[in-house]
Order: C-alpha cells, then structure tokens, then sequence
C-alpha cells in the first residue's frame, strides 16, 4: 500500500506555544489530505479537509484559527496547532487519499499539553 | 441516526476461530466500503477496500457486501492473537470523505 509519512511522533510544549505537524504522502501525488483526532477509547473524528492550493475544510465546531492547515504541494500537508492549552492533548492523525480515491493513514502524532 | 453503525464489542473469539465483523450504512448511494485495523495507540492502516456485491478474499481475510441490505461484513479465518485490534467500517460516495463507523474491538483468546 501507499505510504504516508508523519512527524513529529511525538511532542510535548507548553501551554501558549504552538506546534507543527507534518504529513506527507511519500509515493503518491494527494490532492486531498485529511486531519482527525482522536482521544482515548474514542472514535476518529474527522478535524479538516486540506485541498492543495486552496484553502481548507473545516468541520463544525472545529477552530479555523487555532488549527491551521496548509497544503502547499501534492505531497505535503501541515496542521499547527496555535498557542496550544492542556485540552488540546490528543492523538492527531493525517490521511491522504491516492489517485483512486483511497485513504492512506500516516502514524500519528501524539501531543501532550503542559 | 448514525450513517455507519458497527458493534462495539467487545468480540471474543478463539485463536484459530472464525471472526466475524459486522456494519450497516444508511446512505445507499455509497459506492465504497472500506475496512481498517486500528491497534491500540496506533493509526488505521487499511485492510480491504470493496465496490462491488459479493464476497472479496485477501488471504485470511473476506470482506462481503450487500448493497441491497445495506450491509458490510469482515471475516477473518484462523483467527490470530495479533488480529486482537479495532475494526473500523468506513464507507464513502463517489469521491466524497470517508465516514466512519466507531469501530468494533476484536480480541482473540489464545
């Protein structure tokens, strides 16, 4: 299958500070890219939509401002977090869809909030 | 009313046995179904994707898909304790985003 690459793995920070999340599709083009989040013993849920070159899509209830989304080339998608608080602690995780429409999962990010 | 329903569980079932995972979706214009395995702290990594009614082997795993009943369905034989995970149903329309069912978790007893 696909590959989908996401880093850090890891992050702890301190409340106030923000943090980047990067994902990449490592062997196909994705023009479509997906952000969730998860918590413990929860579901996936569905964050944003990330369209190369246009602007993304974000899901109700989801802040535009404090998670922003950049997809700047078919291979590349980032989520920062802005000035990030305890309740943003979480398991966030990428997908990109390939040429024929399959989602493809990268390994996630865990963040930790101080 | 949920798009994509699976059982929670948790399923038990014996090393060596049958796992059966069952999902209904609601949206009949749904042309894609797709099952992922998510193991605990970890992402989904997908396992079979089907179009068509019938059934759809991947060495120990079949998925079946009914469309008239609105009906997806995962089979695992010989069933193993490193298939102890969360299955997650997911479904789409054309090229639109995939939704989720919210995972049944599998357990197999050694």
């Amino acid at each position: 299958g696909a590959v989908v690459s996401q880093h850090p793995s890891w992050v702890i920070c301190k409340s106030g500070t923000s943090v980047k999340i990067e994902c990449r599709s490592l062997d196909f083009q994705a023009t479509t890219m997906f952000w969730y989040r998860q918590f413990p013993k929860q579901s996936l849920m569905l964050m944003a939509t990330s369209n190369e070159g246009s602007k993304a899509t974000y899901e109700q209830g989801v802040e535009k401002d404090k998670f922003l989304i950049n997809h700047a080339s078919l291979t590349l998608s980032t989520l920062t977090v802005t000035s990030a608080h305890p309740e943003d602690s979480s398991f966030y995780i990428c997908s990109a869809r390939d040429p024929e429409f399959i989602q493809y999962f990268g390994a996630g990010t865990r963040l930790s909030v101080l | 009313q949920k798009e994509v329903e699976q059982n929670s569980g948790p399923l038990s079932v014996p090393e060596g046995a049958i796992a059966s995972l069952n999902c209904t979706y609601s949206d009949r214009g749904s042309q894609s179904f797709f099952w992922y395995r998510q193991y605990s702290g970890k992402s989904p990594e997908l396992i079979m994707s089907i179009y068509s009614n019938g059934d759809k082997e991947d060495g120990r795993f079949t998925a079946q898909l009914n469309k008239a009943s609105q009906y997806v369905s995962l089979l695992i034989r010989d069933s193993q304790p490193s298939d102890s995970a969360t299955y997650l149903c997911a479904v789409k329309r054309g090229n639109e985003k995939l939704t989720f069912g919210t995972g049944t978790r599998l357990t197999i007893i050694p």
